[in-house]
């Protein structure tokens, strides 16, 4: 069964404190590796998308990686902010056309 | 630029009725997908398509039905509801190229008594 693992499940950091949200996979022969948002209540918002020949992409304060002989992906956000607490999740695409989602990283940024 | 459009976004059902939530796009992405979010759970895949004609299962398909007559919509029937079928319901589209990136609706939230 293909899977998607997201370390740590919940995290809290001081505001303004770099942080890195992990996410591994099973799947060697992935596509692309996508990054969202969750905020309570609402729905996905994309953050990152990492074609599968690329090994990064960067937007603002987000950077995020993807190694596929290792199957793992990180997301790095820079001097986080109160504004950065949510549930962030990665998700993939196999060659079957699913996308298979992690279980989230649940980060509370404190003022 | 509507994007992936859901509804209802809200719907109580009692036990053994039947609904659909439609799901519309309008970026004309060949793959579209239906999950169900649940507290501890994460998303999970209900039933995708790779096209218009084509569908298949996903993790949780028991008790859902779909079906992809156009490029542009992506239905979601449920035929007799139970109370485990409570959710939120998610659809998105990828247009299914290396470059693709997915778009979701903003949710459907069922409760089901």
């Amino acid at each position: 069964k293909q899977e998607v693992t997201q370390i740590p499940a919940a995290l809290s950091v001081p505001e303004g404190e770099n942080l890195v949200l992990n996410c591994s996979f099973t799947d060697s022969a992935i596509y692309n590796l996508q990054w969202f948002r969750q905020d309570p209540g609402k729905g996905l918002t994309s953050l990152l998308l990492i074609q599968s020949s690329q090994r990064e992409q960067t937007s603002g304060r987000l950077n995020a990686s993807l190694d596929k002989s290792s199957g793992r992906s990180t997301l790095y956000i820079a001097a986080s902010q109160p504004g950065d607490s949510a549930t962030y999740l990665c998700a993939h695409y196999n060659q079957g056309g699913k996308l298979i989602f992690g279980q989230g990283t649940e980060l509370s940024v404190k003022p | 630029n509507a994007g992936v459009t859901q509804t209802p976004k809200f719907q109580v059902l009692k036990t053994g009725q039947s609904m659909t939530l439609q799901c519309a796009q309008d970026m004309n992405h060949e793959y579209m997908s239906w999950y169900r979010q649940d507290p501890g759970m994460g998303l999970r895949l209900i039933h995708y398509s790779v096209g218009a004609g084509i569908t298949d299962q996903g993790e949780v398909p028991n008790g859902y039905n779909v079906s992809r007559s156009t490029t542009e919509d992506f239905p979601l029937r449920l035929l007799s509801a139970a109370p485990s079928q409570t959710s939120v319901y998610f659809c998105a589209a990828y247009s299914g190229t290396l470059t693709g990136e997915l778009f979701f609706g903003e949710g459907s939230r069922l409760t089901v008594l």
